[in-house]
Parts: C-alpha cells; structure tokens; sequence
C-alpha cells in the first residue's frame, strides 16, 4: 500500500540553525511533492511544490529537494526563527494529494 | 476574496444524527476536496470534486456523501454520525484538476460524536 512517512513526530532546535525535515514515500509514483505550512487550529498554508524533473526549489530561507530514485524529498529552514515553529506536513501529488502525519518544528529562542 | 469559507466552527452531535457541513469558495476554483485530519494520521482525503456535477470518492469516504452543483460550493454530509468520525475536517480548493497547484484550505470544523 502507499505510504508518506516524514520522519519524525517532532524536531526541535536552536534559533539561527538550519532544520531539515524529511518525507519518505513508498509504492509510489508522483509527479510531483508539495509542502505546506499547519498552525494550531489553522488550515493547511502552501509553502513550495516541487516537480518529479526537478532537483531543488528555493523560496527565500526554505529549500526543498526531491530525489525519485530515493523516493525522498528534504525540506530545509536556513536561519530558523521561533517564528517558524509549526507542523509542516508534505503531500504527494498525482490525481489527487495525500498527506503525510507532519512533523512539528519547534525552535527555541 | 473571502478564499474558503467553512461553517460551523465547531459542532458536537449525538451518534445517528446527521448533519452538512458547509464548503465555499469564491475563487472559481475547478477543484475541491474534503480532508479529515486526526493525531498522528495526517490528512486523509475523503471526497474530492473536479467540476460541477462531478465527485468522486478518495481514501476514507465510507460515510459521508457530497455534491458539486454549483463551482462554488461543495457540501459534505453525514447521514448517521458515528464516535470514529469525531475529527477537525478540513476543505480545500484549488484552480485546476490534474495541474501541479497549490490548494487552498479553509480554517476547518472540529465535530465531536458522543
């Protein structure tokens, strides 16, 4: 069966330091993979979505990549901020989206 | 633009009740789902709609049913509510079907089922 797993319920770190977040798929053929932003009691906010033909996407501090071979795709906060602290959920794209569980991010001042 | 709308907030209801909850948007969005979200699952799609007069089922729709009769809105129905569909069910739109867009949510309903 298909699977979306991001690695970990919770990440915590320091302000100023990079986070990286992982979302690992299985049985699963995407064209392409989406990140979204989730605060408490808030909707889903898009962050980035990046194609199956390409490596990377920038937008502004975050980075994402998205290796098919590796059926892995990384998300990347540079200079984090407490600002930042949020769930961030990955989504796979075809017909329609399925989610994976997030991770929450908390970074401390 | 408003953006998504979704009504009520918050509801509680008693098993076998049923109820609607209500999705709008008012972008002229092609596509709209209806996702629940619970601790430690994720979002799960239940239906999504590609058009007007168009619906098809996602991964959980055992349930609930829905309609698409104008571009605007897309109703989510529970005919007999039951405890496992206590969730915080969310709706999202987005320009067009089978093209990479981003999707937009609404703030979400929490429904309790005692």
């Amino acid at each position: 069966s298909q699977k979306i797993e991001q690695n970990s319920e919770a990440l915590n770190i320091q302000e100023g330091k990079t986070a990286t977040l992982t979302c690992n798929y299985t049985n699963y053929s995407p064209a392409y993979l989406q990140w979204y932003r989730q605060d408490p009691g808030r909707g889903p906010v898009f962050l980035l979505l990046i194609r199956e033909n390409e490596k990377e996407k920038r937008k502004e501090r975050l980075k994402v990549t998205f290796d098919t071979t590796l059926k892995q795709s990384l998300f990347h906060i540079t200079a984090s901020q407490p600002a930042d602290s949020a769930t961030y959920l990955c989504a796979l794209g075809n017909n329609d989206m399925r989610f994976g569980a997030g991770t929450r991010l908390t970074v401390k001042p | 633009n408003a953006g998504v709308t979704q009504t009520p907030k918050f509801q509680v209801l008693k098993t076998g009740q049923s109820m609607t909850l209500q999705c709008a948007q008012d972008m002229n969005h092609e596509y709209m789902s209806w996702y629940r979200q619970d601790p430690g699952m994720g979002l799960r799609l239940i239906h999504y709609s590609v058009g007007a007069g168009i619906t098809d089922q996602g991964e959980v729709p055992n349930g609930y049913n829905v309609s698409r009769s104008t571009t605007e809105d897309f109703p989510l129905r529970l005919l007999s509510a039951a405890p496992s569909q206590t969730s915080v069910y969310f709706c999202a739109s987005s320009p067009e079907y089978r093209v990479a867009n981003e999707q937009f949510f609404g703030p979400g309903t929490r429904l309790t089922v005692l």
